[in-house]
């Protein structure tokens, strides 16, 4: 079975810095998807990145980048350049089972 | 622009009444879903489609039933609702199996 860890329930990072938001999966697919998502206090659901098991790079969307280990398990959201915008509720999610398992969340707070 | 649309963002029903939660998707996705958010626990899958007429539980299907009769609507029944069920209700669409998911904007349910 698949499973996501977020072992970070709240996270507060200065405007303008880097901030790493841990994710650690579990799974026994040899292939697999990882996702991060971000919900804002308006409640939708915003997807951000994706990153492939077989992707030889890591993944960047902009401010945003994976960082996959993959013998680690671990797929971290690195959010460069922090932005007040940027705080809400961050969800990484895996692929299996023909659906997406997501983990319990990290409450990001950008302070000005 | 792909859009998913959920019918009410706030309901308020009480214990025993039969609620229906209708989601709309314009992007001809063939794969749908329903989650329920909850504080600490993330997200979890109720049910989700295929295809017309198709549908599998999820983590946790008690309680609740679904109906697809058309591609683009697939709806959340609560059959008799209970106290338990007062959550967040997220409606979820995806082109293929294991792709990204596009969420509506929630539904927050209170029974009472």
């Amino acid at each position: 079975a698949q499973k996501i860890t977020q072992t970070q329930p709240g996270m507060f990072v200065q405007e303008k810095e880097a901030v790493t938001l841990d994710c650690t999966y579990d799974t026994s697919d040899p292939s697999y998807g990882l996702f991060w998502y971000k919900q804002p206090s308006s409640g939708e659901m915003i997807f951000l990145i994706y990153q492939g098991s077989y992707d030889q790079q890591n993944a960047t969307e902009g401010r945003y980048s994976l960082n996959f280990q993959k013998a680690r398990k671990s797929a971290n959201l690195v959010i460069s350049a922090s932005q007040l915008g940027d705080s809400a509720m961050y969800f990484c999610a895996i692929t299996g089972a023909n659906n997406l398992f997501f983990g319990t969340g990290t409450r990001l707070t950008v302070i000005p | 622009d792909v859009k998913v649309t959920q019918s009410s963002r706030y309901l308020v029903k009480r214990t025993g009444e039969k609620v229906f939660l209708e989601c709309v998707q314009d992007m001809d996705h063939e794969n749908m879903f329903w989650y329920r958010q909850d504080p600490g626990l993330g997200l979890r899958l109720i049910y989700f489609s295929y295809d017309v007429k198709m549908k599998e539980k999820g983590d946790i299907p008690e309680g609740y039933s679904v109906s697809r009769e058309k591609k683009e609507r697939f709806s959340l029944i609560l059959e008799s609702a209970s106290t338990n069920q007062t959550s967040m209700y997220l409606c979820a669409s995806s082109i293929g199996r294991d792709e990204k998911l596009f969420f509506g904007s929630g539904t927050q349910l209170s029974v009472l």
